[in-house]
């Protein structure tokens, strides 16, 4: 069965950094992309960022261009969003996406709230 | 990149037909996916490329592309399909994924 699993969310103020993880079990992790995905209160989901199986190709929203870095740990089974200089329109739940013709799998997600 | 255009909400009786429209200038050359989401929930994979539904999901729903329009329908409406739906593609170079608004199915 595959799992996704993120943590790493939580309350940060504006300007702050986060690092959100993603572990994932039950598919050969490095043969995938891998997406986080994140969707404000209330509003639909907004893709953030891909990263290739072999981690050799990237892309992101240009809304977060510069600012957050996507990467991946093929021995841990573990996706990572490194986020820096956050501001309030970040606030949202982060989910990490398998990619199998489509996102056919999703983590439960994680919340991460900027606020001063 | 482009936009994916959804109706904000369409309503059906149950046993009934629902179509949800989503268009974008990129989805001649680019596949649909569809979305389910219940509320508290992660979205749910229902259509890939276009027209192929995972296994699990029940045969009523399907989806079909023309042109700048694909189209998710859902067959003989049950009162457990409310939720919301989302399309979703990339831009044309393949490099960016987008999502449409949205469109909450509700059941009457």
């Amino acid at each position: 069965e595959v799992q996704l699993v993120e943590s790493g969310g939580g309350l940060v103020q504006p300007g702050g950094s986060l690092r959100l993880s993603c572990v994932a079990s039950g598919f050969t992790f490095r043969k995938n992309w891998m997406h986080w995905v994140r969707q404000a209160p209330g509003k639909g989901p907004v893709w953030v960022s891909r990263i290739k199986g072999d981690g050799s190709g990237v892309s992101y929203a240009d809304s977060v261009e510069g600012r957050f870095t996507i990467s991946r740990d093929n021995a841990d089974n573990t996706l990572y969003l490194q986020m820096n200089s956050l501001r309030v329109e970040d606030t949202a739940v982060y989910f990490c996406a398998r990619d199998k013709a489509g996102l056919d799998s999703w983590g439960q997600g994680t919340l991460v709230i900027v606020s001063s | 990149s482009y936009d994916l255009t959804q109706p904000p909400s369409v309503s059906v009786s149950p046993g009934q037909t629902a179509r949800i429209p989503c268009s974008g200038d990129g989805l001649p050359s680019q596949y649909a996916y569809w979305y389910q989401q219940r509320p508290g929930q992660a979205p749910v994979l229902l259509i890939f490329k276009d027209k192929e539904r995972p296994s699990g999901i029940p045969e009523r729903f399907s989806g079909s592309s023309s042109g700048t329009t694909a189209t998710l329908t859902v067959s003989g409406v049950q009162a457990e399909d409310e939720a919301d739906y989302y399309c979703q593609s990339q831009d044309i170079t393949s490099t960016y994924v987008i999502f449409g608004g949205g469109t909450k199915l509700t059941v009457l």
